[in-house]
């Protein structure tokens, strides 16, 4: 079963419009959340991550919401720019509760920014 | 600096044979991971290692993949006979420590014919 979930495979933005990739999980032990991007060819590039102790981490362009409750995140790119298209990845892991340091990853959502 | 480095970037093999892939982590760095990536899904984890400890190996799928990390630097992820499905990107990364964020090399893709 999926504990890390990327409903949409796909999102196409128009540049300087905003990118909203969103991520759900179902394991509540969950407590460090990380996005990565991928380019082909290329391994995942970290791009931001949050704690379970904050709801939003910031980082120029790039902004991740955590809503604890509804065991959801998203990651908000504003302005989206045409080297923003990439492969996304959400990623969680449990490592602050004594679980594993693995990363749990979803599909990936493969964004692409119309110039 | 010098990122994380794979090696072969690319393996074609046939089924039943077996294959090494190897890599090498930044240097320093005392966390050493490996992933795999099948076609269509996210990244899944194979197996850990943290300085002198014992690895988490609770994500490799068979016993015919083992790995090893020799001198707390070069790992090689090693798989017999293998199969098909075994078809996949294959994807190291390392970290300075626990918890901390995991570098990604650029993969081995393996071809099992």
């Amino acid at each position: 079963d999926q504990q890390v979930k990327q409903n949409s495979p796909s999102l196409s933005v128009q540049e300087g419009r905003i990118s909203i990739l969103n991520c759900d999980y179902t394991n509540s032990m969950f407590d460090y959340f990380l996005w990565y991007k991928k380019y082909p060819a290329e391994g995942p590039t970290f791009l931001i991550s949050i704690s379970s102790i904050k709801d939003k981490n910031e980082d120029g362009r790039f902004t991740v919401f955590l809503n604890k409750s509804a065991k959801h995140l998203s990651l908000h790119i504003v302005p989206s720019q045409p080297g923003d298209s990439a492969v996304y990845f959400c990623a969680a892991s449990a490592w602050a509760q004594g679980g594993s340091e693995k990363l749990v990853f979803g599909k990936g959502t493969k964004l692409t920014v119309n110039p | 600096g010098a990122g994380v480095s794979q090696s072969p970037s690319n393996k074609v093999t046939e089924k039943g044979k077996d294959v090494e892939l190897r890599c090498d982590p930044i240097s320093g760095h005392t966390a050493l991971y490996w992933y795999r990536q099948s076609l269509g899904q996210g990244l899944e984890f194979l197996i850990y290692f943290q300085g002198n400890s014992a690895p988490d190996k609770s994500g490799l799928p068979s016993d015919r993949f083992s790995a090893e990390r020799t001198g707390g630097s070069v790992s090689t992820l090693t798989i017999q006979r293998t199969q098909q499905e075994d078809s996949a990107v294959y994807l190291c990364a390392s970290s300075s420590g626990p918890g901390l964020e995991q570098f990604f090399g650029p993969g081995t893709r393996l071809t099992v014919l």
